[in-house]
């Protein structure tokens, strides 16, 4: 079975600053690995993905993620956050031998200042 | 057309009541999966259909009954529920369940009075 860890219950940055969320995961056999953003009252939203290949994935609203095996990490970055960025990231899992329905992490509440 | 459609987007219900959500998607995809999301929480799978056939249920009581109609519809029949069911519940789906992308509709929101 795998997990997710996602250390940072709630990030809180200024506009226009760097910001990078974190994700380690774990599991015996090969990941996809994935970040879903959720705005208020809304579903879920798929940012990026890594399948394989290039371990720098870039993805939607100029986010992008490192996959690092050797670390098992899959943290997100963006290098100048809106105000409208602010949203719950979702780092989630999934692995073969079996099904590839991914686990979720808990969750990180970031909140762009102004 | 890359949407998953939910109604309704609001429910409220009493515990005796027997209501049902929809969820609909028009992408081809062959897997379908029910969530339920409590406040400042992960989404927590509840239930997966693959090529219209339930192919896991979590342990889900059976107050929450799903349905699989055809490829391209979904429905979570509810009954007798209790107020802890009150939450966010999320249809997604995917092209199969070997991929791990899925595509989440916008939820619909229970309340159980």
């Amino acid at each position: 079975a795998q997990s997710v860890t996602q250390l940072d219950s709630q990030v809180p940055v200024f506009e226009e600053a760097p910001v990078e969320l974190r994700c380690n995961y774990s599991s015996s056999v090969s990941v996809y690995l994935f970040w879903y953003v959720q705005y208020p009252n809304q579903g879920l939203q798929l940012l990026l993905k890594y399948l394989s290949g290039s371990t720098l994935v870039k993805g939607i609203n100029g986010f992008e993620a490192e996959f690092n095996k050797s670390q098992t990490s899959f943290h997100l970055r963006k290098p100048s956050v809106h105000i409208s960025d602010t949203a719950e990231y979702f780092c989630a899992v999934s692995a073969s031998g079996g099904s590839y329905i991914p686990t979720f992490g808990r969750g990180t509440s970031l909140i762009v200042h102004p | 057309d890359t949407e998953v459609t939910q109604t309704p987007k609001h429910l409220v219900m009493g515990m005796t009541n027997k209501k049902s959500l929809k969820c609909e998607q028009h992408m081809g995809h062959r897997a379908m999966y029910w969530y339920k999301q409590k406040a400042k929480k992960p989404p927590e799978l509840m239930f997966v259909y693959s090529y219209e056939k339930l192919s896991i249920n979590e342990s889900v009581p059976s107050r929450f009954s799903p349905e699989c109609p055809n490829s391209s519809l979904l429905n979570l029949h509810l009954h007798a529920l209790q107020p802890e069911d009150s939450a966010l519940y999320l249809c997604a789906s995917s092209r199969t369940t070997n991929t791990g992308e899925l595509f989440f509709g916008e939820g619909s929101r229970l309340t159980v009075l």
